[in-house]
C-alpha cells in the first residue's frame, strides 16, 4: 500500500534551517510529482511547493521562495524540503503528498501523516 | 497570492443537502478545470474527495459531488450524515503553476 513517512521536524529558533524528508513506499515513486503542503495551528491548508516527477521543475509559494527548497532522489525514493531562514510564521504541519491521478495538477489521494516544525525563540 | 474564498462555516441537519462555494479569478478557478475539494477531520491528514471539478476518487461517497461556473466552484454534500461534520477546502491550479487553497469552510452538521 502506498505510504508516506515524514521525518526531520523539530523545534528550531528564528533563522535557522531545518531539513524535511518524505519516504515513500508502494507506488512508482520516480513517476510521480510530489507536493510539500503546511497547516498552521488552527488555521488552514498552505501549498508550499510542487516538484516534478523527474526533479525538472519545481514551483514555490511567494511565501517561501528563495527560503525553502524542495528536492528529490528518485533512487532513495525520497521527497526533501530544505528550509531556511525560518520565521515564527513557518510554524506548522508539514505534510508530504503525492501528486493527484490523471493531470497531477492537485495534491492527490496519499498524504503523510505530517510532522511538526515550531519556529521559537 | 490570496487564498480562495470560502464561507467560513455552513450547517445543515442530518438528510439535508448543503453547498459549499470556492471562488477564485481568472488567474485559476476561471481559467482551469482543475479544481479539487478535501475534507479534514480535527487531528487528521486532509482526505481528497473531489478532484478535476466533479471527479470522485475510488471510495468517495456518491454523495459529495463538485461543480464550477465561471471563477466560483461549488462542493454539495447530499443526505448529510454526522460523520460529514468536518473541515473542506477547496484548492485550484494557478497560472503560475503552483496551488491555491481556499481558506477552508466548517460544516456542522446539526
Amino acid at each position: 500500500q502506498v505510504q508516506l513517512v515524514e521525518s526531520g521536524g523539530g523545534v528550531v529558533q528564528p533563522g535557522e534551517s531545518l531539513r524535511l524528508s518524505c519516504a515513500a513506499s508502494g507506488f512508482s515513486f520516480s513517476n510521480s510529482g510530489m507536493y510539500w503542503v503546511r497547516q498552521a495551528p488552527g488555521k488552514g491548508l498552505d501549498f508550499m511547493a510542487v516538484i516534478w516527477y523527474d526533479g525538472s521543475k519545481k514551483y514555490y509559494a511567494d511565501s517561501v521562495k528563495g527560503r525553502f527548497t524542495i528536492s528529490r532522489d528518485n533512487s532513495k525514493n525520497t521527497l526533501y524540503l530544505q528550509m531556511n531562514s525560518l520565521r515564527a510564521e513557518d510554524t506548522a504541519v508539514y505534510y508530504c503528498v503525492r501528486a493527484g491521478e490523471g493531470s497531477g495538477s492537485y495534491p492527490g489521494t496519499y498524504w503523510g501523516q505530517g510532522t511538526h516544525v515550531i519556529v521559537s525563540s | 497570492q490570496s487564498a480562495l474564498t470560502q464561507p467560513a462555516s455552513v450547517s445543515g441537519s442530518p438528510g439535508q443537502s448543503i453547498t459549499i462555494s470556492c471562488t477564485g479569478t481568472s488567474n485559476d478557478v476561471g481559467s482551469y478545470n482543475y479544481v479539487s475539494w478535501y475534507q479534514q477531520h480535527p487531528g487528521k491528514a486532509p482526505k481528497l474527495i473531489i478532484y478535476d471539478v466533479s471527479n470522485r476518487p475510488s471510495g468517495v461517497s456518491y454523495r459529495f459531488s463538485g461543480s464550477k461556473s465561471g471563477n466560483t466552484a461549488s462542493l454539495t454534500i447530499f443526505g448529510l450524515q454526522a460523520e460529514d461534520d468536518a473541515d473542506y477546502y477547496c484548492g485550484s491550479y494557478t497560472s503560475t503553476s503552483t496551488f491555491l487553497f481556499g481558506g477552508g469552510t466548517k460544516l456542522t452538521v446539526l
